[in-house]
């Protein structure tokens, strides 16, 4: 099946930087990509589309400017965390859509802890 | 706006019972998926469905979707304590992406 990895797995960082999150397609090409934000025990929210080669779509509530998003080749989206907060502290988890329709590969997602 | 409603949001049981989870919407989906996340991991889709009245069957676990396909269930057999974790099931939306329920999370105790 289908294979997506995020990096790094896990991250611990001060107040005020930022950190990017990597997500890849291992074997396959996705132009579209997805990423999730999930607190404990709760589902996945949605917080943007990534498209490759075009500007991502942002669900409502999402600010752009906090966490921007770039999809520069067919295997590879990026999540930057911008100015992190200690609420930023999050499981971030993205997926990957694969040849079925609405078919998504999920990454094994990023623990990020904000000090 | 689509909405996936899915109950129970916490279930604990003891090994050998059987559970049923359930995805209601009163929007229609072109295919559902179930997935199960185990903690500090990314969702593993265990089944998808497509056809309403659709019923299929991974071992011990069994899933239906609707005749009209808004809804669907997830039912286990003769639970055990691996099967503990998180269930999700996700609707496929008029726009391409995953409207997800609320998430089940079953404890089976040994």
């Amino acid at each position: 099946g289908a294979v997506v990895s995020q990096h790094p797995s896990r991250v611990i960082c001060k107040s005020g930087t930022s950190v990017k999150i990597e997500c890849r397609s291992l074997d396959f090409q996705a132009t579209t990509m997805f990423w999730y934000r999930q607190f404990p025990k709760q589902s996945l929210m949605l917080m943007a589309t990534s498209n490759e080669g075009s500007k991502a779509t942002y669900e409502q509530g999402v600010e752009k400017d906090k966490f921007l998003i770039n999809h520069a080749s067919l295997t590879l989206s990026t999540l930057t965390v911008t100015s992190a907060h200690p609420e930023d502290s999050s499981f971030y988890i993205c997926s990957a859509l694969g040849g079925s329709p609405n078919e998504q590969f999920f990454g094994p997602g990023t623990r990020l802890t904000v000090l | 706006t689509q909405l996936l409603e899915q109950s129970p949001q916490f279930l604990s049981i003891q090994e050998g019972e059987n559970l049923t989870v359930y995805c209601n919407s009163s929007s229609v989906f072109s295919s559902l998926q179930w997935y199960r996340q185990e903690p500090g991991e990314g969702p593993v889709l265990l089944v998808t469905v497509v056809t309403g009245g659709e019923v299929k069957k991974l071992k011990r676990l069994t899933f239906q979707f609707g005749d009209a396909r808004k809804d669907s269930s997830l039912h286990i057999t003769a639970a055990q304590p691996g099967d503990t974790g998180l269930y999700l099931c996700a609707g496929a939306g008029n726009t391409g992406k995953l409207i997800f329920g609320q998430g089940t999370t079953l404890q089976v105790k040994p």
